[in-house]
């Protein structure tokens, strides 16, 4: 069974710039989460979508955003990209919504690593 | 809100020595809790989970007992190997809420 993949896994863009990663998720997973990992934060929560709906997101400006296809596979979308948004982007998918009883792993993606210059 | 906190590395051991990595939360109601491992260029992965109070939760060689008294879930492993460098991350998931909260993160490197 494949794994979550994640492209591009490295790019550098410069301030102003909008950048946009992919994710796609292991087979048959409806639940793809988003998460900004920094050295100084770890990982934090950027937004979940399951069956194309966002359910949740994260403090983060509206310059963040996502979406979800019918085959589950997700995209996230950063605008007018600042030096502050340099960090490894990493997806995890799950077969239930974050939060349900029975969603007891998240399965990761090896990310996408972007450089802001 | 939900948190989770972890303590600071890194942290540097000799091969064959105990390693304990603290991790305390704040949550309401019942969490279920986790270690997720991160390898060098690789993404998280599950190390160990425990979804009820007093749950150990153990998987090759680390454990991680469920303690709601102290709201607390320390790693554990008796004699780590240099296999196990790594950026170690403590979890938690609220049936009732709708994300995870991860704590910093405990880089750990073992040296022969």
């Amino acid at each position: 069974k494949a794994g979550v993949t994640q492209t591009p896994r490295y790019l550098i863009k410069t301030r102003g710039q909008q950048v946009t990663l992919s994710c796609s998720p292991i087979s048959g997973h409806r639940s793809v989460s988003w998460y900004q990992q920094t050295p100084g934060q770890g990982l934090q929560f950027l937004f979940e979508y399951f069956s194309e709906t966002q359910r949740n997101k994260g403090n983060f400006p509206g310059r963040f955003s996502g979406r979800q296809f019918s085959n589950s596979r997700s995209e996230m979308n950063v605008s007018t990209l600042e030096l502050g948004d340099s960090a490894l982007y990493l997806c995890a998918s799950s077969p239930q919504p974050l939060g349900q009883a029975n969603t007891g792993e998240l399965f990761f993606g090896e990310g996408s690593r972007l450089t802001v210059l | 809100g939900d948190s989770v906190t972890q303590m600071e590395g890194p942290v540097t051991l000799s091969e064959e020595a105990f390693l304990t990595i603290n991790c305390t939360y704040t949550a309401t109601g019942y969490p279920s809790l986790f270690w997720y491992v991160q390898y060098p260029g690789e993404g998280l992965q599950l190390l160990l989970k425990a979804t009820k109070a007093d749950d150990k939760g153990s998987n090759k060689g680390f454990e991680a007992t469920y303690r709601k008294e102290t709201t607390s879930f320390h790693l554990e492993k008796g004699s780590v190997q240099v296999s196990d460098s790594a950026v170690y991350f403590c979890a938690l998931s609220r049936n009732t809420g709708n994300q995870f909260y991860f704590g910093t993160g405990t880089s750990l490197t073992v040296i022969p």
